[in-house]
C-alpha cells in the first residue's frame, strides 16, 4: 500500500523558513514525479511545485516562485519543500502528492494526509 | 483566481444525477488530460478520475468523467449522501508550465 509521511509542520514566525519533508512507501520512489499541494484554511487546492523522477525538472506555480524550493533525495527516498520569508497567507495544510508518471502531469495517485503549517506571530 | 473555473456549489437528492462542470483554456484542458479529486473535510483529497474518463481501481461506475474542446465534466449518477463533497478539476497548463486546480465545487446531497 502506498504511504505517503509529510513532517516539520507547525507553528512559524512572519519572515522564518521552514523545511517540509515527506517520506514515503510502498512504492519505488525513484520512478514517479513528486508534487507539494496545499490548501489554506476554508479555500480549494492549491498546486504549488513539482519534481520530475530524474531530478531534471522542476516546476513552481508562479506565486512561490523564489520563495519556494522542491528537492528529492532518490537515496534516501525522502521529497522536500523549503519555504522561505513566511507569510501569513502560507498557512495551509501542505500535501505530498505521488504523480502517476516520471514526469509532472497533474494525475496524482496518492496524497499523503497533509501536515498544518501556521505562519503567525 | 484560477485559470480553470468550477461553480462553487451544486446540489441533488439521492438517487438523483448531477454533472459538475469545469471550464478551461487551450492550453490547459483542451491540449492535456483533466483529473479529478473529491475532498471531504479532515481526509486526503482522493483521485476519482484520470485522464478525462478512466476511474482507478475501486472508484464506482456511477462517477463518469468527460471532456470537450475547453470544458470538462463530473457526471454523478445514483447520488448517495457520501457523495457530499468538494470536487476539484485539475489539469496541466503548457502556458503556466504547471498544474492548474480549479477552484472546486462543493456538492450538497439535500
Amino acid at each position: 500500500e502506498v504511504r505517503l509521511w509529510e513532517s516539520g509542520g507547525g507553528l512559524f514566525q512572519p519572515g522564518n523558513s521552514l523545511r517540509l519533508s515527506c517520506t514515503p512507501s510502498g512504492f519505488t520512489f525513484t520512478k514517479f514525479a513528486m508534487s507539494w499541494v496545499r490548501q489554506p484554511p476554508g479555500k480549494g487546492l492549491q498546486w504549488l511545485s513539482a519534481i520530475s523522477a530524474s531530478l531534471r525538472d522542476t516546476n513552481y506555480a508562479d506565486s512561490v516562485k523564489g520563495r519556494f524550493t522542491i528537492s528529492r533525495d532518490n537515496s534516501k527516498n525522502t521529497l522536500y519543500l523549503q519555504i522561505s520569508s513566511l507569510r501569513a497567507d502560507d498557512t495551509a495544510v501542505y500535501y505530498c502528492v505521488k504523480d502517476r508518471l516520471g514526469v509532472t502531469t497533474g494525475n496524482f495517485d496518492s496524497w499523503g494526509q497533509g501536515t498544518l503549517v501556521t505562519v503567525s506571530s | 483566481q484560477s485559470v480553470v473555473t468550477q461553480p462553487p456549489s451544486a446540489s441533488g437528492t439521492p438517487g438523483q444525477r448531477v454533472t459538475l462542470s469545469c471550464s478551461g483554456s487551450r492550453s490547459n484542458i483542451e491540449t492535456n488530460n483533466v483529473y479529478w479529486y473529491q475532498h471531504l473535510p479532515g481526509t486526503a483529497p482522493k483521485l476519482l478520475i484520470f485522464n478525462n474518463n478512466q476511474r482507478p481501481s475501486g472508484v464506482p461506475e456511477r462517477f463518469f468523467g468527460s471532456k470537450s474542446g475547453t470544458s470538462a465534466s463530473l457526471t454523478i449518477s445514483g447520488l448517495r449522501s457520501e457523495d457530499e463533497a468538494h470536487y476539484y478539476c485539475a489539469t496541466w497548463d503548457d502556458f503556466l508550465r504547471g498544474v492548474v486546480f480549479g477552484g472546486g465545487t462543493q456538492l450538497t446531497v439535500l
